[in-house]
């Protein structure tokens, strides 16, 4: 059972290139969502999808997009990578309200 | 829970003590705790939870406490061992809705 399960792991960019950030969940779980993790800031919320057909602006969503693509898997694409992206990303899944959310490892990206 | 900062605050522990973890949240209206590990290179590991209806929760070795009243919560570590070094996240959930608020986290360092 793997879980929430993140591709990459690690990718390296130059500024103005596209990339696409896949995650997968085999839990059942309704809520999946993507956070950026940076030192010293916490965990970001860029966006969220409640359930399939849904997706939500989060607290950083400016210059992502996502797709809700099934309820298995939700992925994160950066159209014009800037060096302010650069970070670890996070897929997590959830079930229902006031229920944890289960993380993937992560996508480590470095934009030049 | 919120950020602050580049540095995080590091708790320093002997092999064997106990360690205790704060956590001041931010919203009087969050009713869902959640304490998450992070060892380095890897996701973020649920440890525990708590609901605003309890102020005490017991796992295995750990233990969660929340006093609304200041808005404070705290992880408990009994008999710390090598493997509980890492970095703890609490995070928050309001009633009802869909987005955990995570701290910026606290390092927890265990001398052997």
């Amino acid at each position: 059972n793997a879980g929430v399960t993140q591709t990459p792991k690690f990718q390296v960019l130059k500024t103005g290139q596209s990339m696409t950030l896949q995650c997968a969940q085999d839990m059942n779980h309704n809520s999946m969502y993507w956070y950026r993790q940076d030192p010293g800031m916490g965990l970001r919320l860029i966006y969220y999808s409640a359930s399939e057909g849904t997706t939500d602006k989060g607290e950083v969503p400016n210059g992502y997009n996502v797709s809700r693509l099934n309820k298995r898997e939700f992925s994160l694409r950066l159209e014009s990578a800037a060096p302010s992206q650069t970070s670890v990303y996070f897929c997590t899944a959830g079930q229902f309200f006031n229920q944890p959310q289960h993380f993937g490892d992560g996508t480590r990206l470095s934009i030049l | 829970g919120e950020s602050v900062g580049l540095h995080l605050p590091t708790l320093s522990v002997q092999e064997g003590d106990n360690s205790i973890i704060n956590c001041a949240y931010s919203n009087s209206a969050s009713d869902y705790f959640i304490w998450y590990k992070q060892e380095s290179g890897k996701g973020p590991q649920f440890i525990i939870d708590i609901r605003s209806n309890m102020d005490k929760r017991q796992g295995q070795r750990v233990t969660v406490l929340l006093n609304k009243t200041v808005k404070h919560l705290s992880l408990q570590i009994a008999a710390t061992q090598p493997g509980d070094s890492a970095v703890y996240f609490c995070a928050e959930n309001m009633e009802y809705g869909n987005k955990l608020v995570f701290g910026a986290g606290t390092i927890l360092r265990v001398k052997s």
